[in-house]
């Protein structure tokens, strides 16, 4: 079945570690995004990436960092640098240069500080 | 930029009941609007969408109605059940601005048996 896959399902850091998450699709998409979601809260732009080796910053890139050397990958690393790392982080892919299209979605990683 | 906002953050329904969820959206650009439906512990899940030329658009107990004038757009769900319980948001996206999507914050739909 094509679809996006994350890993892991539960993730939990370390103060001053650099964690990352994968997210896998094999839906032959060109555009991936990360989002991150906190309680009650709708949904947060981190990065986007239109096509391989390229990404744009979303609306709260601070504290993370993305790369995009594959289409099928766009694993995020969430650094030391971001201090309240504690939520839930959401994959998704879209077909890309066509507009108004829908994103697909990833079954999330759950990152929690030790 | 684009800013949506989705009403109410909860809502309770008998089962069998109607719901109705709204949203508003502030760029006169956008012209798609999808509505995602999120289980516990799972990602979004696409449940209907609409475009800017149509009004209105149904899927058996689902059903979508678009007011460009008014910027607003509603998700509609009738004879309600238990399994429709789920937390659903509402997007948009600007025209031409690469899929980049707009959420609401999410509403919180619990059906009571």
């Amino acid at each position: 079945d094509g679809g996006i896959t994350q890993s892991p399902k539960y993730l939990f850091r370390k103060e001053g570690q650099n964690v990352t998450l994968s997210c896998e699709q094999n839906l032959n998409h060109d555009a991936m995004y990360w989002y991150r979601q906190d309680p009650g809260q709708g949904l947060r732009l981190i990065y986007y990436s239109q096509i391989v080796n390229d990404f744009q910053k979303g609306d709260i890139a601070e504290g993370y960092s993305v790369s995009r050397e594959k289409k099928e990958s766009f694993p995020l690393t969430v650094t030391s640098a971001q201090k309240n790392p504690t939520a839930f982080y959401l994959c998704a892919s879209s077909p890309g240069a066509v507009s108004n299209q829908p994103q697909h979605f990833g079954d999330g990683t759950r990152l929690s500080i030790l | 930029g684009e800013n949506v906002e989705q009403h109410p953050s909860t809502l309770s329904v008998q089962e069998g009941d109607s719901a109705v969820i709204k949203c508003t959206y502030s760029d006169s650009a956008s012209n798609y609007f999808p509505w995602y439906k999120q289980e516990l512990g799972k990602g979004p899940q696409l449940i209907i969408d609409i475009r800017s030329n149509v009004g209105e658009k149904k899927d058996q107990r689902i059903a979508v109605t678009l007011n460009k004038t008014a910027k607003h757009f509603s998700l509609h769900i009738t004879e309600t059940q238990p399994e429709d319980s789920a937390v659903y948001f509402c997007a948009a996206t600007i025209q031409y601005n690469f899929n980049k999507f707009y959420f609401g914050s999410g509403t919180k739909l619990n059906v009571k048996p």
